[in-house]
């Protein structure tokens, strides 16, 4: 049972150059959300969605932007590279059922460390 | 709004004693309460939650939890700790009322000496 898989490990961009990182999960859960790590400010939340098809803005969705096409694959785009941008990125996945059940925990995949120079 | 304060950047224990890492919340709510654990260059593991009931919480690893709602408090511990539970942890609330997301505290990084 693989979870959930991030691709790429590492890249490096220069500034206003675009990419995709990937994301995907095996375990048939409806919610997933993406996360950038900077040190010592825990995981600020980017997007998120409640199942295919639907997207919403987390706390910092400015330069990014995603979609949901399918259950498993949740992939984060960035248009324009920026220097503020390089992080760590985590993308999440959880499984909920009705709306007083969002308690369940949510798995995330090892990261892509993202470097714009 | 809800929010999470971690106020130790570092705990620093030894081998075989007790440990603990302090988280306190603000939600407007009922508070849905995790913590998680982050080794190196890995992503964030789920080692424990509060939804309702005992405000004692057991988890994976030996890790326990207590929920203190006078105090807002949720505070992790471990008997005995081992040099393998060397990591990043990281407290995080939903408010219950409050749709989707979660908040993340900045992270405790706990360092067990031998």
């Amino acid at each position: 049972n693989a979870g959930v898989t991030q691709t790429p490990k590492f890249r490096i961009l220069k500034i206003g150059q675009s990419m995709t990182l990937q994301c995907t999960q095996d375990m048939n859960h409806n919610y997933m959300y993406w996360y950038r790590q900077d040190p010592g400010m825990g995981l600020k939340l980017i997007y998120y969605s409640v199942g295919a098809g639907i997207t919403d803005k987390g706390e910092v969705p400015n330069g990014y932007n995603v979609s949901r096409s399918t259950t498993e694959d949740f992939p984060l785009r960035l248009e324009l590279a920026a220097p503020s941008q390089t992080s760590v990125y985590f993308c999440a996945s959880s499984y909920r059922t009705t709306f007083r059940q969002n308690n369940q925990p949510q798995h995330f995949g090892d990261g892509t460390r993202l470097s714009i120079l | 709004a809800q929010s999470v304060a971690q106020p130790e950047d570092q705990v620093n224990v030894a081998e075989g004693n007790p440990l603990t890492v302090k988280c306190t919340y603000s939600v407007s709510g009922n508070p849905y309460l995790f913590w998680y654990v982050q080794y190196p260059n890995r992503g964030l593991q789920f080692l424990l939650k509060y939804i309702t009931g005992d405000n004692l919480v057991k988890g994976s690893y030996g890790f326990e939890a207590e929920f203190n709602k006078s105090q807002t408090s949720f505070h992790l511990k471990k008997p005995s700790a081992l040099v393998s539970d060397s990591a990043l942890y990281f407290c995080a609330v939903r408010d219950n009322n409050a749709g989707n997301m979660l908040t993340f505290g900045g992270g405790t990084r706990l360092m067990v000496k031998p």
